[in-house]
C-alpha cells in the first residue's frame, strides 16, 4: 500500500513564479490537509479539502495561495507571484476520516525561490 | 485556537537512557494527541497517539501519558539508541468542529550519543 506521495520532491522558483505542488492521499483517503514548515519551526496547518471541496483554508494566506482537490487527480497547492518568504517545506497528510484521526504524511515538497 | 508549547527544545541523552518530551495545550477540549518523529529531511513518521479518554499508551520503548486536567502530555522513550536521534514534535487537535486540524509544537531535537 503506497503512501502520501508528493512532488515535486524539489522545487526551486524565482520571485514573480508560480509554484504547483502535488499530492496523492493513500489509497482509501479522501481527507486532504496541507502543513508548511519553516526551517526549525514546527508545521503549521495550510488548509483541508476533501474531493472538490475546500473544508477549510483558514491556515492558507488570503493571496496568492490556492488549493484543490479535483474528483480525478492528486490535490494541488498553487503559489503564485511566489516571494522569497514562500521557501519552506510544505506537507500534505491524508486520512481516511475527518474527526481526529491520524494523518499520515508525505515527504514534502521543498521549495526555494531565488 | 490551540495552541501548544513544548520542552526541551534540544534534549541530548547517552545510549540507553531514558529521554523526557513534554507538552502543554490550551484547549481544554482537545481530545486526540499523536506524537511524530522527523529525520532530517525526512517525513513526519507518526511513532505513537494517544486519545483523551485514556491516561497512558506504551508501545515497546515509546510511552505516552495524558493528563487532562493539567493538559499536558509527555512522550518517553526509554533504552535510548542512535537511531531514536531525530526531531519530534507533538501535536493536538483542535476541539469542536475543527478536530482535524493539527496544531504542532516547535519541536525537540533529539541526540543520542553512543
Amino acid at each position: 500500500n503506497a503512501g502520501v506521495m508528493q512532488n515535486p520532491r524539489h522545487l526551486v522558483r524565482r520571485r514573480g513564479q508560480e509554484a504547483r505542488l502535488r499530492c496523492s492521499p493513500m489509497k482509501g483517503h479522501s481527507h486532504v490537509y496541507w502543513y508548511r514548515q519553516l526551517p526549525e519551526e514546527g508545521l503549521k496547518f495550510m488548509v483541508y479539502l476533501q474531493k472538490e471541496n475546500i473544508i477549510d483554508e483558514s491556515g492558507m494566506p488570503k493571496e496568492r495561495f490556492s488549493a484543490e482537490f479535483p474528483k480525478e487527480g492528486p490535490s494541488i497547492l498553487r503559489i503564485q507571484q511566489v516571494v522569497r518568504g514562500d521557501s519552506a517545506a510544505y506537507f500534505c497528510a491524508s486520512s481516511p476520516l475527518r474527526e481526529a484521526d491520524t494523518q499520515y504524511f508525505g515527504p514534502g515538497t521543498r521549495l526555494t525561490v531565488l | 485556537g490551540e495552541n501548544v508549547e513544548q520542552h526541551p527544545s534540544t534534549l541530548s541523552v547517552q545510549e540507553g537512557d531514558s529521554a523526557v518530551i513534554k507538552c502543554t495545550y490550551s484547549d481544554s477540549a482537545s481530545n486526540y494527541f499523536p506524537w511524530y518523529k522527523q529525520e532530517l529531511g525526512k517525513r513526519p513518521q507518526l511513532i505513537i497517539d494517544i486519545r483523551s479518554n485514556v491516561g497512558e499508551k506504551k508501545d515497546q520503548r515509546i510511552a505516552v501519558t495524558l493528563n487532562k486536567t493539567a493538559k499536558h502530555f509527555s512522550l518517553h522513550i526509554t533504552e535510548t539508541q542512535p537511531e531514536d536521534s531525530a526531531v519530534y514534535f507533538c501535536a493536538a487537535t483542535e476541539s469542536g468542529g475543527s478536530n482535524y486540524k493539527l496544531t504542532f509544537g516547535k519541536g525537540t531535537l533529539l541526540t543520542v550519543n553512543p
